[in-house]
């Protein structure tokens, strides 16, 4: 079946631009989440949806980065005011909606953003 | 507050020779460990989890990890080496106060030589 998709693959952007990424889920997966992969930073959580519940936001780095999630289904990230250091592989990953530490997640193929 | 050290920035073996990459980690509770691999510009696979169960996790590819909670580790191996499994290895681990965070280790880069 489907995995996760995500859009662009790749962008490019000026600094002070904002930027906007997109996460398609699996089908039927309620639990979706973001992270960023980075050079210096390695592999960090950004943030997560479960369900109808309020996302838990803790790994957002600043109050530039925001992300909604619409009909339970796809998420888009928002980065507002681009700066270099937002340069990074943003992955999206979804899992089964029963709440433990066990599941799964299965992760995009990413987008990778550039701001120069 | 969970964490995961990977012991090992860099790994090189040859062709059929085997792999061991090493994981340590810290959890407040009973944690559930991943191992995952990133191919050249691929999004990030499983290969295989920990999650109470048996203690010798048998995963995708030949790939196997021991849980052991007495040392705090995780390691995983391979009897023998393919080119294919040229990539980079994460250590990961979930526990219930953290929620279903995964935090991540700094990554295992694999070479195999011919």
């Amino acid at each position: 079946g489907a995995g996760v998709s995500q859009s662009p693959s790749n962008k490019v952007t000026e600094k002070g631009k904002d930027v906007e990424l997109r996460c398609d889920p699996i089908s039927g997966h309620t639990a979706l989440y973001w992270y960023r992969q980075s050079l210096g930073q390695g592999l960090e959580f950004l943030i997560y949806f479960q369900g109808n519940s309020a996302p838990d936001k803790s790994g957002l780095p600043s109050d530039r980065f925001s992300a909604e999630r619409t009909g339970g289904s796809v998420s888009t990230l928002t980065i507002q005011r681009t700066q270099q250091e937002d340069s990074a592989v943003y992955l999206c990953a979804s899992s089964r909606a029963s709440g433990r530490s066990t599941d799964t997640q299965y992760f995009g193929p990413g987008t990778r953003l550039t701001v120069l | 507050a969970q964490s995961v050290t990977q012991l090992d920035s860099h790994v090189s073996v040859s062709e059929g020779t085997p792999v061991l990459l090493r994981c340590n980690y810290s959890s407040s509770y009973s944690p559930s460990l991943f191992w995952y691999v990133q191919h050249p510009n691929k999004g990030l696979q499983l290969l295989l989890k920990y999650t109470s169960a048996a203690t010798l996790v048998k995963g995708i590819n030949g790939f196997e990890a021991e849980f052991k909670k007495s040392e705090t580790s995780f390691h995983l191996t391979k009897p023998s080496a393919h080119m294919s499994d040229a990539a980079e290895y994460f250590c990961v681990v979930s526990d219930q106060a953290a929620g279903n965070k995964l935090t991540f280790g700094g990554g295992t880069r694999v070479l195999v030589k011919p």
